[in-house]
Formats: C-alpha cells, structure tokens, sequence
C-alpha cells in the first residue's frame, strides 16, 4: 500500500463550487504539505502543518484552505473555486528529523470550468 | 538547465550514454539541496540531497554535484535506462525548516 495516498485522482468541477481534497498517509511524520504544480513551472507550496495543532500559509494560500483533522490526515479546500486553480495537487509528508525529505503522494489532477 | 517557464528545457540522452542534469539556485544562504524524480502520472520521488558543506555525494547510478561558488547544482546519471525518463527537479532549502524552493523541471527523454 501507498505511504501518501490522495482522493480524488481527478476531479472536474464547475466555478464557484467548494472542493475538498484528502490526504492520508502511514508513515507517521508529523509534518505534511500541500503543493499545487502547474504546466512547466516547479512545485509551488500552499499550506504546510507541523503538527495537529500547528498550519502555516505557504507562497500561494489565497483561495485555499486547509484543515488537519489527525496526524494522518490534511485536507485542502477550494471554497469557492476558479479556472486558474486548475492544476496537479500534491500532498508530501516529512519526518521533523529530516524535514527536508519530503514524500510525496500520487497527486490530483483538479479541472475548474 | 532550470528555467520558469511554460516549456520545460529537455535532455535527450541515448540508452546507455551518461545524463547530466543541470540547475543554478538563487539562494547563497540554502545550505540543504535534494533532487526528485517525477514520473508521468506520479508525484516527485526522492533521489539524492546534499548539504552544503559536501561538494560531491554519491547513491546508486547518480551523483550530485554542488558548486557554492556559482551556485550551481548538477545531477549526473550513469548509463542512463529507459526508467530513468522523467521530469528532475531540484530543490533548495532556504533556511526554513521543510519550506523547500523548487525549480521548474528538466524533462530527461531516453531514446534506444
């Protein structure tokens, strides 16, 4: 079994509506992340968790939300969404003795029309 | 090279010939620099990091390279398989504790 798994794999969806994106993982790190990755551009990081208790904006928050309802568990929310949200959506994982070892999951593949 | 941009640089290497990978970070106080492998359809998987006290790190089939003094990155593969087509990204830490910086992407095309 994967170690970071997401749901959905894909999803279309119209503008204006409320998305929610999961993430699980087993690998029992403390850290986990949310990236958003479009067409020929890098990895760009929208919310970080440290802990349960601990949820940081990353560079692109605006339009995201994100709740950490277990140390396994950190979904992203697109309350509202629009077309340029279309993107891959990539949760990641880290242990906070290796932080910068991030483990990612298969991703999302999200379309707005 | 790495580049930001809406068309990814792309290395065709024949099977078999050495691959390098090549990437200039922006950051001279990023002391922590790792390479992912993204497969078609998959997320980014980890191959290699180096510190910035290291120069040269080795793992199975691939080096990194690190030169402080241009800031510049390279990741050499050795007789590069069919496998090893994929996106290569490289990242850099940039003194925040898991925020990593990340480049848009090498496409790496291994033809027979």
């Amino acid at each position: 079994d994967a170690d970071v798994t997401q749901t959905p794999r894909n999803r279309i969806t119209k503008t204006g509506k409320r998305i929610m994106l999961e993430c699980s993982q087993t690998k029992g790190h403390d850290r986990m992340y949310w990236y958003r990755q479009d067409p020929g551009l890098g990895l760009q990081l929208i919310y970080y968790s440290f802990d349960v208790k601990d949820i940081n904006k990353g560079e692109i928050s605006d339009g995201y939300s994100v709740s950490r309802q277990a140390q396994a568990k950190f979904s992203l929310s697109l309350e509202s969404a629009i077309p340029n949200q279309t993107a891959l959506y990539f949760c990641a994982t880290s242990d906070p003795d290796r932080p910068d070892t991030q483990y990612f999951g298969p991703g999302t593949r999200l379309t707005v029309l | 090279g790495e580049s930001v941009g809406l068309h990814l640089p792309t290395l065709s290497v024949q099977e078999g010939d050495n691959s390098i990978i090549n990437c200039a970070y922006s950051n001279s106080a990023s002391d922590y620099f790792i390479w992912y492998k993204q497969e078609s359809g998959k997320g980014p998987q980890f191959i290699i990091d180096i510190r910035s006290n290291m120069d040269k790190r080795q793992g199975q089939r691939v080096t990194v390279l690190l030169n402080k003094t241009v800031k510049h990155l390279s990741l050499q593969i050795a007789a590069t398989q069919p496998g090893d087509s994929a996106v290569y990204f490289c990242a850099e830490n940039q003194g925040s504790w898991g925020k990593l910086q990340f480049g848009a992407g090498t496409q790496v095309v291994v033809t027979p």
